[in-house]
């Protein structure tokens, strides 16, 4: 199963709008509404951001939302903060059965 | 508070059976539609799923590691446990375990990972 194809960096500035896009195949994110996003701090584990495409759990902002265009799915970070840099990942369900990874976008806050 | 503690080694020498823990408190593995399992993430790459474990024992791996995983539940201590036999140096990485809620589709949380090496 191949990764998922991330930017390998995108940056903003301070209450800007940043948008990170992740594109896969018929195996996995065409045929599935099931991609979720996560933020990763230096030495941290992963945050779940977004599920199901467009769903925040409780607890995360309103400024993390999600979308999904025939194969590429995109986190779309609004009013950018210094707190928001950090690396991303999306995962996407596959038609193995499994879930599959995007190699990562690391977000420089300017 | 939902948590995850992973433990094991932290070095094992290649062509070794790894053998990780993954002890949880204030969940239930056996309310339906919940999972937990394990992800790895090599230094400074992405990371890469391994295999989950269900409410009802449904079990799923990674196609490219599936001859070289196993994982089960004892429900009665909250644990879970992952097998990954014939280690090389390329499958050094953190190893973290994560729960999927029975509401969420995607692992919801995650424990602090554990840094297993593998090297002669």
């Amino acid at each position: 199963q191949s990764a998922l194809t991330q930017p390998a960096s995108v940056s903003g500035s301070p209450g800007q709008s940043i948008t990170i896009s992740c594109t896969g195949t018929t195996s996995d994110i065409i045929n599935y509404n099931y991609v979720s996003w996560y933020q990763q701090h230096p030495g941290k584990a992963p945050k779940l951001l977004i599920y199901e495409v467009t769903k925040r759990p409780s607890g995360i902002s309103n400024r993390f939302s999600g979308s999904k265009s025939d194969d590429t799915a995109s986190l779309t970070i609004s009013g950018l903060q210094a707190d928001d840099e950090g690396d991303y990942y999306c995962t996407s369900y596959t038609t193995n059965d499994a879930w599959v990874f995007g190699g990562g976008t690391k977000l420089t806050v300017l | 508070q939902i948590t995850l503690t992973e433990s094991g080694p932290t070095l094992v020498k290649p062509t070794e059976t790894l053998t990780l823990t993954c002890t949880f408190s204030d969940f239930s593995l056996t309310t339906s539609g919940v999972g937990v399992g394990w992800i790895r993430q090599p230094p400074g790459k992405a990371p890469e799923w391994l295999a989950f474990i269900y409410w009802d024992d449904d079990k799923r791996y990674s196609p490219s590691l599936k001859s070289r995983l196993s994982i089960f539940k004892d429900i009665s201590k909250s644990q879970v446990v992952l097998t990954m036999t014939n280690m090389d140096p390329v499958d050094t990485a953190t190893y973290y375990c994560a729960h999927k809620p029975w509401n969420i589709i995607s692992p919801a949380h995650w424990g602090q990972g554990i840094l297993v090496t593998v090297s002669s």
